[in-house]
This record gives C-alpha cells, structure tokens and sequence, in this order.
C-alpha cells in the first residue's frame, strides 16, 4: 500500500504522561502536514514541513508539542505532559511541493489519543 | 486570517433525493483553492473535487456537482439521486496561493442518507 500511514492508530494514556505519534508519507512526498481533529469539528492545522525543514507551526502548537522529520521521509510528533484537552484525532498529509502547480494533500487514516 | 463557514450541522435526506451541502468562505489572498473532503465513519479524509479562485465554472462528476460562485463567497456541493453510501461527514476547506499551504476547515456537515 503506498499511501500515507499513521502509528499507531490508537493511543489511550494518563494525564500527565508522553506520547509520541509516527506519520509516514507517500514515498515521493516532499511536504508533509500534521491536523489535530477534536469530536464535531473540522481539523484544524498543526505544522508542515518541506523535506526536513519545518516551515510552519500554529499557535495551536504549544511547547508541550514537538514535530519532527529528521530525514525528510517519515515525522513524529510528540506530546509531552499529555492533558486531558490533548484528546483528539491527529491527522497527517503529506504532498508533492512542484513550483507553479498544484498538489492535492493525501491524509492518513489518523491516530486517536484518548488522555484519561 | 482566512474562514470557512458550513452552516449546515447536520441533514438527512431519503435516499435518491437530491441534496445541496453549503460552504461559504473568507479570504484576503486573490488567489486561493477551495476543496471538499469526505470523511466516511472509518474516518480517513477523502479528496473530492478542488477549485482554484480563478476558475469558476461549475463542475460536474458523476452524481457530484459543485456550484463555485466568487460573488457570495460560496462553494456548494450537490449530490444527485443519493445513496446510503453517501452518508457521511463533509468538509469544506480553504487554502493561499497553490494549494500547497495549509488547508482551513469548516465544522463539516454531516449527512445521513436513510433507506
């Protein structure tokens, strides 16, 4: 199966606890997104990166949150000091950046975290 | 900043009636994508149709149709004949330049097609 991938697909945790999440791309993909979906709403934007550069962070993302992608191919996102609001569905996409065209974004099938 | 409105929270319809999902928009980029993703109850987001802000002609696809009308910021997505199959949450999303940035959503609407 080459689209993208998310691991693991569900997390449950105690408050206060960390949690890492792993997104891998489709193969050729240089961009690649991180959503945060809450129950009844719309994902909402985390951070992108291009290759291994993150080229942008939300204000949704505070210090407790860390994304990487260290070589350009697959990313973890981690939470630290889980609380409860953490609770959510986190999203990856990932895209191919070609100057002047277009590329839609391809998602995951998501990961669930539940922070008791 | 930019907006995506989806007014409409939940609707069900009888199957093979026809039905118009509502989105409207804001944006101060004169040039923007706008997109239509489906999320079936497994969960995982599937693309459906884009529109770049400079084409506004309507688009059909099988039983899909989207009206894109710059004037009242609208992009409205209507399914011909439904079906059971059709039920689902559907969101509209916004985003700059060439649609490589950042995707804004709306809240969704969910629809459920009854037998």
């Amino acid at each position: 199966d080459t689209g993208v991938s998310q691991n693991p697909r569900h997390k449950i945790t105690k408050r206060g606890q960390n949690v890492t999440f792993r997104c891998d791309p489709i193969s050729e993909h240089n961009r690649l997104y991180w959503y945060r979906q809450t129950l009844g709403q719309g994902p909402e934007f985390l951070t992108y990166f291009q290759n291994e550069a993150q080229l942008e962070k939300s204000r949704l993302l505070s210090d407790r949150f860390s994304a990487e992608r260290p070589k350009g191919s697959f990313s973890t996102l981690e939470i630290q000091r889980t609380e409860q609001g953490d609770s959510a569905m986190y999203l990856c996409a990932s895209s191919q950046m070609t100057s002047g065209s277009y590329n839609e974004q391809f998602f995951g099938p998501g990961t669930r975290l539940t922070v008791l | 900043a930019q907006k995506v409105t989806q007014a409409q929270t939940e609707i069900s319809v009888v199957e093979k009636e026809d039905v118009t999902l509502d989105c409207v928009y804001e944006t101060r980029d004169t040039t923007y994508y706008l997109f239509w993703y489906k999320q079936p109850p497994s969960g995982e987001l599937v693309f459906l149709i884009r529109r770049n802000s400079f084409d506004e002609q309507n688009e059909i696809s099988g039983r899909y149709s989207w009206n894109f009308q710059k004037s009242t910021s609208s992009f409205n997505f209507t399914i011909t004949a439904s079906q059971v199959v059709d039920s689902a949450v559907y969101f509209c999303a916004l985003s700059a330049n060439f649609g490589n940035e950042k995707l804004t959503f709306g809240t969704g609407t969910r629809l459920t097609i009854i037998p």
